[in-house]
Formats: C-alpha cells, sequence, structure tokens
C-alpha cells in the first residue's frame, strides 16, 4: 500500500510554454502532499505544501507565480511550471503525506529547450 | 533551526565489506528519522525509519539504522554490501508540527567488486 504516481515521467517542452504534473495517491487519501525539486547530483529541495482544498504553502525563494500548485481532490496534487526556461528543467518529485511519513512518487524529469 | 547533517558526499567499500553511512540532526524535540536510498532517475525508496520505542531499527535490504540521542546520530549500517547497493542515500527528519521532511545532503556509495 501507499503507492504515489507520477505524471509524466519525462517531459520536453519548448522556452515559454507551460508543462503540467500530476502526483496521485493511488491508494491511500492524502490531505497533504509536498513537490520538491532536485537538481543533479543534488538534495531535495522542498517546494511547497499543498493542501487539499486550500492553497499551497510556498518555501522562500520559490517563485509561486511560477509553480502553481493545484490540490482538488484528496488523490491529486497538480504542479504548474508557466512559462518554462531552461533554468526550470530539472527532476520534480511529489510526495503525499500519511501518519507522519511521506511516501514519495517516481519523479518528472523536465527538460526545457 | 532544524538540519540535517551527512558528513561524507562519497563512500566507497568493496563488495561484501561492512557499511556505516553517518547522520546527525539538529531538532529540539524528539524527532522522526528516515533513511531513503534514490538510485540514478529514479524516486526515493524508503529503507527505514525511527518514530519511537526501540533504538536499533531495522530496514529493507539488510539496512540497520541506530538512533542515539545523546549524539544526535541515526547512523545507517549494513554488514556486508552488494554491487546493487551502489546508490545515493539520504537522511531525513520530519517534523512533530507538521509532516515536513528535511533531508541531508546525501553521500553517494560507490562498490568496488
Amino acid at each position: 500500500g501507499a503507492v504515489v504516481s507520477q505524471h509524466p515521467s519525462w517531459v520536453i517542452c519548448k522556452s515559454g510554454t507551460s508543462v503540467k504534473i500530476e502526483c496521485r495517491s493511488l491508494d491511500f487519501q492524502a490531505t497533504t502532499m509536498f513537490w520538491y525539486r532536485q537538481f543533479p547530483k543534488q538534495s531535495l529541495m522542498l517546494m511547497a505544501t499543498s493542501n487539499e482544498g486550500s492553497k499551497a504553502t510556498y518555501e522562500q525563494g520559490v517563485e509561486k507565480d511560477k509553480f502553481l500548485i493545484n490540490h482538488a481532490s484528496l488523490t491529486l496534487s497538480t504542479l504548474t511550471v508557466t512559462s518554462a526556461h531552461p533554468e526550470d528543467s530539472s527532476f520534480y518529485i511529489c510526495s503525499a503525506s500519511r501518519a507522519k511519513e511521506q511516501y514519495f512518487g517516481p519523479g518528472t524529469r523536465l527538460t526545457v529547450t | 533551526a532544524q538540519s540535517v547533517t551527512q558528513p561524507d558526499i562519497h563512500i566507497t567499500v568493496s563488495e561484501g565489506a561492512s557499511l556505516e553511512l553517518r547522520c546527525n540532526y539538529s531538532y529540539g524535540a524528539t524527532p522522526y528519522l528516515f533513511w531513503y536510498v534514490q538510485s540514478p532517475g529514479q524516486g526515493l525508496q524508503l529503507l527505514l525509519k525511527y518514530f519511537s520505542g526501540d533504538t536499533l531499527v531495522q530496514g529493507i535490504k539488510g539496512f540497520e539504522a541506530e538512533f542515539k540521542r545523546s549524539q544526535s546520530s541515526f547512523n545507517l549500517r549494513k554488514p556486508s554490501v552488494h554491487w546493487s547497493d551502489a546508490a545515493e542515500y539520504f537522511c531525513a527528519v520530519g517534523m512533530n508540527r507538521d509532516d515536513k521532511i528535511i533531508f541531508g545532503k546525501g553521500t553517494r556509495l560507490h562498490i568496488l567488486p
């Protein structure tokens, strides 16, 4: 149990376009989900906390207008990278929280050309 | 402020040798502690966790970790490593007040044949 999926697993987009990444908890309901960003050979950086039915809480330094997060249901959170630029290329990982433990998705590799 | 320190960026051991990865944390209350493993381009897999109780925790793949409150440490050990253990290992501390997790910078494990 406690499986989290992400879609897509890999996406290439042109500079200036927007891309949406989905995070789903497949077999449990999660009132809280998290979005992380990971640069090559670095640790995970928490971007924002996503709470179902309310606005996301962004970490300091994360542009909320660039990284739009929507947590519309107890099993789905989405991250939209708006007007993407090459510097947004990264590995994005989501997690869903249950009983003080986070269950991680497999990640989405975003490449902006 | 809460923090996690993994003092070793890289560790190289021979296959069959024992392994210890170090982790120190700074947190005012009783922490929730985790060890995760990440293979290249993959998401995170939970190896083990400590919430309370027995300070020696057994995990998957033959790993164990010991919580030492006096040393603020949660070191990961394995008696005999396999080539497939080569990966990035992250120690993390969870907050009591919310479900956030803070990650260490990671230790990359290399295995010599």
